[in-house]
C-alpha cells in the first residue's frame, strides 16, 4: 500500500510563472489536506478537500493560490504568478475519513528564482 | 498569533539518556494533541498522540504528558537513541471531525549524541 505520493519532489520556477503541485492520496483515502512550511517555521494549514469539494480553505492566500481534488486523478495545488516568497516546502496529507489519522507525503520543495 | 509554541529550537542529549521536548498552547478548545517526527527532505511522520481527556499516553520509548491547567504538553523519549535525531513537531486540533486540520508548533531539533 503506497503512501501519499507528491510530485514533483523539487520544482524551480521563475518569478511570474505558474507552479502545479500534485498529490495522490493513499489508496482508499478521500480526504486531502495541503500544508506549507516556510524556512525555520512549522507547517501551516492551507486547505482541506474531499473529492470534488473544498471543505475548508481558511489557510489559503486570497490571491494566486487555488486547489482542486477532482473525481479522477490527484489533488492539485496551483500557484499562479509565483513570487520569491512562495518558496517553501508544500506537504500534502490524506485520511480515509474525517475522523481518522492523516498521513503526510514527502513534500514538494518549490524554489522561485 | 502562534497558538502552539515550541520555545526550544534545539535540544542535545547523550545516547541512553532521557529527551524531554516541550510544547505550550493557548487555545483551550484543542481536544487532541499529536507529536510528529520529521527527517530532512521527508514529510512528518506521526509518532504519538493524546486526547484532552487524558494526562498521559505511552507507546514504547515514547510518553506524552498533558497538563491542561497549564496548557502544556511534553514528549519524553527514554532511552534516547541516535536514530531519534530529527525535528519534532507538536500539533493540535479542534474537534474530532476534522483530523487533518492541525495547528503545528515551530519544531524542536533533537540531536542524540552517541
Amino acid at each position: 500500500n503506497a503512501g501519499v505520493m507528491q510530485n514533483p519532489r523539487h520544482l524551480v520556477r521563475r518569478r511570474g510563472q505558474e507552479a502545479r503541485l500534485r498529490c495522490s492520496p493513499m489508496k482508499g483515502h478521500s480526504h486531502v489536506y495541503w500544508y506549507r512550511q516556510l524556512p525555520e517555521e512549522g507547517l501551516k494549514f492551507m486547505v482541506y478537500l474531499q473529492k470534488e469539494n473544498i471543505i475548508d480553505e481558511s489557510g489559503m492566500p486570497k490571491e494566486r493560490f487555488s486547489a482542486e481534488f477532482p473525481k479522477e486523478g490527484p489533488s492539485i495545488l496551483r500557484i499562479q504568478q509565483v513570487v520569491r516568497g512562495d518558496s517553501a516546502a508544500y506537504f500534502c496529507a490524506s485520511s480515509k475519513n474525517s475522523d481518522t489519522e492523516a498521513f503526510f507525503g514527502q513534500g514538494t520543495r518549490l524554489t522561485v528564482v | 498569533d502562534q497558538q502552539v509554541k515550541q520555545n526550544s529550537p534545539s535540544l542535545s542529549v547523550q545516547e541512553g539518556r532521557i529527551s524531554i521536548l516541550n510544547c505550550d498552547y493557548t487555545n483551550s478548545m484543542f481536544d487532541y494533541f499529536l507529536w510528529y517526527k520529521k527527517y530532512p527532505a521527508e514529510g512528518p511522520t506521526f509518532l504519538i498522540s493524546i486526547s484532552s481527556i487524558k494526562d498521559k499516553n505511552e507507546d514504547g520509548r515514547f510518553t506524552v504528558f498533558l497538563n491542561k491547567s497549564a496548557k502544556h504538553l511534553s514528549l519524553h523519549i527514554v532511552p534516547s537513541q541516535p536514530g531519534d535525531s530529527a525535528v519534532y513537531f507538536c500539533a493540535a486540533r479542534v474537534g474530532s471531525s476534522n483530523t487533518g486540520k492541525l495547528i503545528f508548533g515551530q519544531g524542536t531539533t533533537l540531536q542524540v549524541k552517541p
